[in-house]
């Protein structure tokens, strides 16, 4: 399945952070969301191959990731804030051409961010 | 109007009971659509795509009626292990762009 990693991180108001992404191996696209409690998993940015297809869901210039060789991406978040704390979600699927080309989006754990 | 609505509930039903959640989308234009299951402090998994003229498995059934932009998802004979928060997910249109509904919260009760 999808891995993710860390779990968990407690970070201090002010400092950067850097999580990881390990997809499915022979899905095609990356998603990257954010959860906050009561609400369902918001779009941050997507990658169809090592590029970012779609990075509109990044709230501001803070927020980066990457996904170099087009498999394990790493989403970074610099001078983090309080408002931040949200459980980081990572989904990969593979696009299958034809069928409608839907793809079907399968979830990691997830990184819950604690900002003090 | 927001993109996808959901009534967050909690829907509380006795085991055995039929239950249906509905989803609405703002654009008429979206083509792809599912139903997610959160469990608590867990990752959504998915539960079903919803096709056109609607799908069933086993006791889940999804439709979609695309005149009144909403999808919906019914569920038989509630098991105490089909509590969880159910998402809608909605594609945006031309994109592969995904928005999720704040979830609609079952609880099965014994």
């Amino acid at each position: 399945g999808v891995s993710q990693n860390p779990r968990h991180k407690i970070t201090k108001r002010g400092q950067n952070v850097t999580f990881r992404c390990d997809p499915i191996s022979e899905h095609n696209r990356l998603y990257w969301y954010r959860q906050t409690l009561g609400q369902g998993p918001e779009f941050l940015i997507y990658f169809q191959g090592t590029g970012a297809a779609d990075d509109s869901g990044l709230p501001n210039d803070r927020f980066f990731a990457v996904r170099p060789e087009g498999s394990v991406s790493t989403l970074k978040i610099q001078r983090t804030e309080r408002g931040d704390s949200a459980v980081y979600l990572c989904a990969s699927s593979l696009l299958r051409q034809g069928a409608g080309g839907t793809d079907t989006q399968y979830f990691g754990p997830g990184t819950r961010l604690t900002v003090l | 109007r927001k993109e996808v609505e959901q009534d967050p509930g909690p829907f509380n039903v006795p085991e055995g009971a039929t239950v249906a959640f509905n989803c609405t989308y703002s654009n008429s234009a979206s083509q792809s659509f599912f139903w997610y299951r959160q469990d608590c402090r867990k990752e959504p998994k998915l539960l079903m795509s919803v096709y056109s003229s609607g799908n069933e498995d086993g006791r889940f059934t999804a439709q979609l009626n695309r005149a009144s932009q909403y999808i919906s998802l019914l569920i038989r004979d509630s098991k105490l292990s089909d509590s969880a928060t159910y998402l809608c997910v909605v594609n945006v249109p031309g994109t592969y762009k995904y928005i999720f509904g704040t979830g609609t919260r079952l609880k099965v009760l014994a």
